[in-house]
């Protein structure tokens, strides 16, 4: 089956820090990417939605002067978390859409802890 | 705007029972897909089943089946036979079908965590 890849899966960074996590398609083209958050024994809360070549779109109540989403290619998106504070620690997963298909794939998700 | 309601924040089953996740939504859409999410302690997430909503035939997956009333706006897993394996947070989704393309994100609800007592 379809594999999206996330890097790091773990990452602690200080605060005032800025962090980069990358979400790629390893076998097929990612024509859309979508950016969740999952707070401890909570449910996942749409952040942005991303398109290849162009700007994310970000859902209501989201920074995105903090977080800054880069759709570059058909296999990669990223996010940066900039000047990460306490309460940005959190579980981010990356869902990627299969060009051409409407099925989505799951990343396994990075676990930010800001100090 | 969509949303989706799991009302069972917590549920538990014997090894080997039945149990049943209720999850009921809200749109004014008529094509849809309904999703079961299951995530594990690793956190990641495993699709368990999904419904199209224009298909009238409960999808199963092996120990996994639903009962889809569209008219109800309900969508309710059932899991038989289960196993230890089977102890996870289980999501219910939806997802609107647009003609156009692929790209709508998922809605979740807030999750039933599932305890498996041997």
């Amino acid at each position: 089956g379809a594999v999206v890849s996330q890097h790091p899966s773990w990452v602690i960074c200080k605060s005032g820090t800025s962090v980069k996590i990358e979400c790629r398609s390893l076998d097929f083209q990612a024509t859309t990417m979508f950016w969740y958050r999952q707070f401890p024994k909570q449910s996942l809360m749409l952040m942005a939605t991303s398109n290849e070549g162009s700007k994310a779109t970000y859902e209501q109540g989201v920074e995105k002067d903090k977080f800054l989403i880069n759709h570059a290619s058909l296999t990669l998106s990223t996010l940066t978390v900039t000047s990460a504070h306490p309460e940005d620690s959190s579980f981010y997963i990356c869902r990627a859409l299969a060009g051409g298909s409407y099925e989505q794939y799951f990343g396994p998700g990075t676990r930010l802890t800001v100090t | 705007a969509q949303t989706v309601t799991q009302s069972q924040p917590e549920m538990s089953v014997q090894e080997a029972e039945t149990v049943t996740l209720s999850c009921t939504y809200d749109t004014s859409e008529s094509d849809y897909y309904l999703f079961w999410y299951k995530q594990p302690p690793s956190r990641q997430m495993i699709l368990v089943i999904r419904q199209e909503a224009y298909k009238q035939q409960n999808a199963t997956e092996n120990r996994f089946s639903v009962n889809f009333q569209k008219a109800a706006k309900s969508f309710s897993l059932k899991i038989s036979d289960s196993q230890l394996g089977d102890a996870a947070m289980y999501f219910c989704a939806y997802r609107s079908l647009s003609r156009n393309s692929g790209n709508t994100p998922l809605v979740f609800g807030k999750g039933t965590r599932l305890s498996v007592i041997a």
